[in-house]
C-alpha cells in the first residue's frame, strides 16, 4: 500500500492563481481530511470529508473548497491564492476503531506551498 | 469552541534524562487523546494514544497520563535518545460523529547526547 499520497510537494504561486492540491488514499479508509500547518500554530482543520460525496468545513476553511467523488481521493481547492495561504498542507485518511471513539490518523508527506 | 493548550512549547534535555510535555483541553466531552511525533521535514505520525475510560498508557519508553477531572493530559518519554528530538502535538476529539482532531500548537523536544 502507497498509503496516503500528495501531488506536489513543492508549489509556488502568485496572487490570484488558483490550483488544486490532490490526495489520495488506498486503505478504503472513510474519513479523509486537510489541514495547514504554521509554524507556532500546529495543524488546523480545512475541511473533512466522512465519506464520498460528503464534505464539511473546519476550523480554516475560508479561501478553500474541496470534494469527495470517490472513496480515494480527496483534492484541496485554492480559489484565489493570497500571501496568508503560504503554509504547509497535510492530508490525512482514518478510520473508527470499533465503537471506541478511537482511531489513527495517516498523514500524508505535505505539500509546501509559496505564494507570493 | 474546543482548544488545547500545549506547554512548553520548546523542551531541552540531556540524553537519558525523563521529558514531559503537557496539554489541557476544554471540552469536557472529549474522549480520544493521541499524540503524534514529527521528525523535521516528515508528517506527523502517532505515537501513542489514551481513550477517557483509561488513566494510563504506556509503550515501551513512551506514557500518556489522563486526568479527566482536571482536563489534562501528558506525554511522558523516559531514558531520551537523540532520535526522540522532534516536534510533538498533542490531540483531542470531542465526542461528536465526526472524528475531528483539534491539536495543540507543538513542542519541540531536543535530546542532546
Amino acid at each position: 500500500n502507497a498509503g496516503v499520497t500528495q501531488t506536489p510537494k513543492f508549489q509556488v504561486l502568485k496572487t490570484g492563481q488558483s490550483m488544486t492540491l490532490q490526495c489520495a488514499q488506498d486503505m478504503n479508509h472513510e474519513y479523509m481530511s486537510w489541514y495547514r500547518q504554521d509554524p507556532g500554530m500546529g495543524l488546523r482543520l480545512i475541511h473533512y470529508s466522512v465519506g464520498a460525496g460528503i464534505t464539511d468545513q473546519g476550523e480554516v476553511p475560508n479561501g478553500y473548497n474541496v470534494s469527495r467523488s470517490t472513496t480515494e481521493d480527496f483534492p484541496l481547492r485554492l480559489l484565489s491564492a493570497a500571501p496568508s495561504q503560504t503554509s504547509v498542507y497535510f492530508c490525512a485518511s482514518s478510520y473508527r476503531l470499533g465503537g471506541s471513539g478511537a482511531y489513527e490518523q495517516y498523514f500524508g508527506p505535505g505539500t509546501r506551498l509559496t505564494v507570493t | 469552541g474546543e482548544n488545547v493548550e500545549q506547554h512548553p512549547s520548546t523542551l531541552s534535555v540531556q540524553e537519558g534524562d525523563s521529558a514531559v510535555i503537557k496539554c489541557t483541553y476544554s471540552d469536557s466531552a472529549s474522549n480520544y487523546f493521541p499524540w503524534y511525533k514529527q521528525e523535521l521535514g516528515k508528517r506527523p505520525q502517532l505515537i501513542i494514544d489514551i481513550r477517557s475510560n483509561v488513566g494510563e498508557k504506556k509503550d515501551q519508553r513512551i506514557a500518556v497520563t489522563l486526568n479527566k477531572t482536571a482536563k489534562h493530559f501528558s506525554l511522558h518519554i523516559t531514558e531520551t535518545q537523540p532520535e526522540d528530538s522532534a516536534v510533538y502535538f498533542c490531540a483531542e476529539k470531542g465526542n461528536t460523529g465526526f472524528q475531528k482532531l483539534v491539536f495543540g500548537t507543538g513542542t519541540r523536544l531536543l535530546v542532546s547526547p
